[in-house]
């Protein structure tokens, strides 16, 4: 257990539908991260917030959303849902600053149908 | 237009030799760089790290290299065991400029040890 939590494991879901993707991050840790993972491809930064502010976007498509609420979590509002955006939504955090290792959660596989 | 490049998907070691796994960035501003190892439904997991002001970092097994001329870098795994297996991938993080602080992945490589 890497102390970041994300629920759900899985989500199947239809197009045109909206979802919502939850992280936990690690105790104590202030900034929390989006990345997706598509078949073939590397993890793309999507957002990062820290306590509570957006601190910098990333190739995040406007039909996307995110926050981070007072108690540190955080969710990833996917709308008007496509085949495309099938993929494994990670999130991860760090205390805050930019060195060290991100510690990540286990991901969420979304697959639209 | 990819700025942390492993063009080696896979790579297949037999047990107890080295492996090598490269990674190659464009962006002259990244000055911190990072291995993370993945296992299947899992999230990544950090491995080691180099910042730019030194050209290797040991941890155990596991080495990085760094060669800022050639803006490349490198992970050497000796010797290499089948718990090894897994997906690597190559990050790279700038103060300044567009990744804002932020890690950039590259695609992953898929390392197979073969007892």
């Amino acid at each position: 257990d890497s102390g970041v939590t994300q629920t759900p494991k899985h989500l199947i879901t239809a197009t045109g539908q909206r979802v919502t993707l939850r992280c936990s991050p690690r105790s104590g840790d202030l900034s929390v991260y989006w990345y997706q993972q598509s078949l073939d491809q590397g993890l793309q930064f999507l957002i990062q917030y820290y306590n509570g502010e957006e601190r910098a976007k990333g190739n995040i498509l406007e039909r996307f959303s995110a926050q981070q609420f007072p108690d540190l979590h955080s969710e990833l509002n996917l709308s008007s849902l496509e085949l495309g955006d099938s993929a494994l939504y990670f999130c991860a955090s760090t205390p805050g600053g930019r060195m060290g290792g991100y510690t990540f959660g286990s991901g969420t596989r979304l697959t639209v149908v | 237009d990819q700025q942390v490049k492993q063009n080696s998907p896979s790579l297949s070691v037999q047990e107890g030799r080295i492996s090598i796994l490269n990674c190659d960035y464009t962006n002259s501003m990244f000055d911190y760089f990072l291995w993370y190892k993945k296992y299947p439904a899992e999230g990544p997991t950090f491995l080691i790290s180099i910042s730019s002001i030194k050209d290797k970092n040991e941890d155990g097994r596991f080495t990085v290299f760094l060669n800022k001329s050639a803006k490349h870098l490198s992970l050497h795994i000796v010797p290499s065991q089948p718990g090894d297996s897994a997906v690597y991938f190559c990050a790279a993080s700038g103060r300044y400029g567009g990744s804002q602080g932020n890690l950039i992945f590259g695609k992953g490589t898929k390392l197979s040890v073969k007892p």
